[in-house]
């Protein structure tokens, strides 16, 4: 059985960077596509781009590009996503989510990301 | 990049109530939309991949159907731990969201 850990809750200030990390277990590092999903408090869900772990190529939303940047760890099994240049918009709860051919039912349990002065 | 609609946006219905939502995709993707639900504080879980796969452990009253750009989830018999926001996803390009669903209870 597949399970997906994330990082704890951060808070943050507007201009500061954030990373968040990601920890699939219980399958095989190789075979996922590692997706980050974003919602803001009371909104939808938005994608924020994926990553390829073992070849660590990486594919952005055109709204965060430049501003985001996924790396993967072979060693540790483990996806970190970096969002730079926060500001209250980015207030949010960040997902990471597996593709694993053409199922994506494997998330993690969400962290909070607070950007406040 | 593939927009998708969903409709409606908030659907009040009964216990028991058979409802439909649906989803269009701005281009064809196949059969590569999910379905999830999700209640507050929780991450979205899945109910239907592959347009109509459902998820190991969803009951059976949920059923996903369709191709190409119109899909719909429909849940044959409202049960109270149905009561929750739906959204539709499409993975054949990127990831994209439908804007969701609130079902609620009339």
């Amino acid at each position: 059985q597949v399970q997906v850990v994330q990082s704890g809750p951060e808070v943050k200030k507007p201009g500061s960077s954030v990373n968040v990390s990601c920890k699939p277990s219980g399958g095989s590092f190789s075979s996922y596509i590692v997706n980050w999903v974003r919602q803001a408090p009371g909104q939808g869900l938005e994608w924020l781009g994926a990553i390829i772990p073992t070849v660590d190529v990486a594919n952005y939303a055109q709204k965060f590009r430049g501003r985001v940047a996924f790396t993967a760890d072979t060693s540790t099994m483990s996806v970190y996503m970096q969002l730079s240049r926060l500001t209250s918009e980015d207030t949010a709860v960040y997902y990471c989510a597996l593709r694993y051919d053409d199922y994506v039912g494997y998330w993690g349990q969400g962290t909070l990301v607070t950007v406040s002065s | 990049d593939i927009q998708m609609t969903q409709s409606p946006f908030t659907l009040s219905a009964s216990v028991g109530d058979r409802i439909t939502i649906t989803c269009r995709a701005s281009q064809s993707i196949g059969d590569l939309l999910a379905w999830y639900q999700q209640k507050p504080g929780k991450a979205p879980k899945l109910l239907i991949y592959k347009a109509s796969n459902l998820e190991s452990g969803v009951p059976s009253t949920f059923r996903g159907s369709g191709s190409g750009t119109e899909f719909t989830l429909t849940i044959s018999s409202l049960q109270p731990a149905d009561f929750a926001t739906y959204y539709c996803q499409q993975y054949s390009s990127k990831w994209t969201f439908g804007q969701g669903t609130r079902v609620e209870i009339k």
